[in-house]
């Protein structure tokens, strides 16, 4: 199947700076790209579909000010968390379509914020 | 709207033994596919099988198999001859599309243990 890779798997910051998260498609061309969060023994939560070179649509209840999402190529798309705080401590996974039936899944980023 | 179940929080089995997970939806459009993946402790989401409203026979890859019954809206996972390595986070998942949107809708998963 197609390779998703996201980066970084694991990351701590402190609270009030951001982080940027990196979803990659490496054998094939995205066009549409999702974010999803995940909390402990729970399910996986859309926050929002990007599509390359538009403005990502963000699920009801998602702060865009603060989960910035950008989909500059039809290769990468890039979540970043603004001003994290202890709440925001999470796993994100990132998956991406190019067009067919089946979502690629990347391997998943588990952030804590401190 | 659409709404997928899984009424089974935890399932155990015993290895070599079949296991089947369950899985209901609801859904008004005629034009579906529904989705099984695994989620192991490490957190990658990996593909398993898929189904869709239209296929007439039930999907199959491997040793996983979806027992679709449209008449039921439910599509439920049958693993065979269950490993160790089986032991993870299965979730089913419907594709939802519209005029703005297609995504992928998961139910809350079910865990999945395998035992000697």
């Amino acid at each position: 199947g197609a390779v998703v890779s996201q980066h970084p798997s694991r990351v701590i910051c402190k609270s009030g700076t951001s982080v940027k998260i990196e979803c990659r498609s490496l054998d094939f061309q995205a066009t549409t790209m999702f974010w999803y969060r995940q909390f402990p023994k729970q399910s996986l939560m859309l926050m929002a579909t990007s599509n390359e070179g538009s403005k990502a649509t963000y699920e009801q209840g998602v702060e865009k000010d603060k989960f910035l999402i950008n989909h500059a190529s039809l290769t990468l798309s890039t979540l970043t968390v603004t001003s994290a705080h202890p709440e925001d401590s999470s796993f994100y996974i990132c998956s991406a379509r190019d067009g067919g039936l089946e979502a690629f899944f990347g391997q998943g980023t588990r952030l804590t914020v401190v | 709207a659409q709404k997928i179940t899984q009424t089974q929080p935890g399932m155990f089995v015993q290895e070599k033994e079949a296991v089947t997970l369950d899985c209901t939806y609801d859904t008004s459009d005629q034009s579906y596919g529904l989705f099984w993946y695994k989620q192991p402790s490490s957190g990658e989401m990996i593909f398993l099988i898929y189904q869709g409203s239209y296929d007439e026979q039930n999907a199959t890859e491997g040793r996983y198999s979806l027992n679709f019954q449209k008449a039921r809206k439910s599509a439920n996972l049958v693993i065979s001859a269950s490993q160790l390595g089986d032991s993870a986070m299965y979730f089913c998942a419907m594709r939802e599309r519209s005029y703005n949107t297609d995504k992928l809708i998961f139910g809350t998963g079910t865990r999945l243990q395998v035992f000697p």
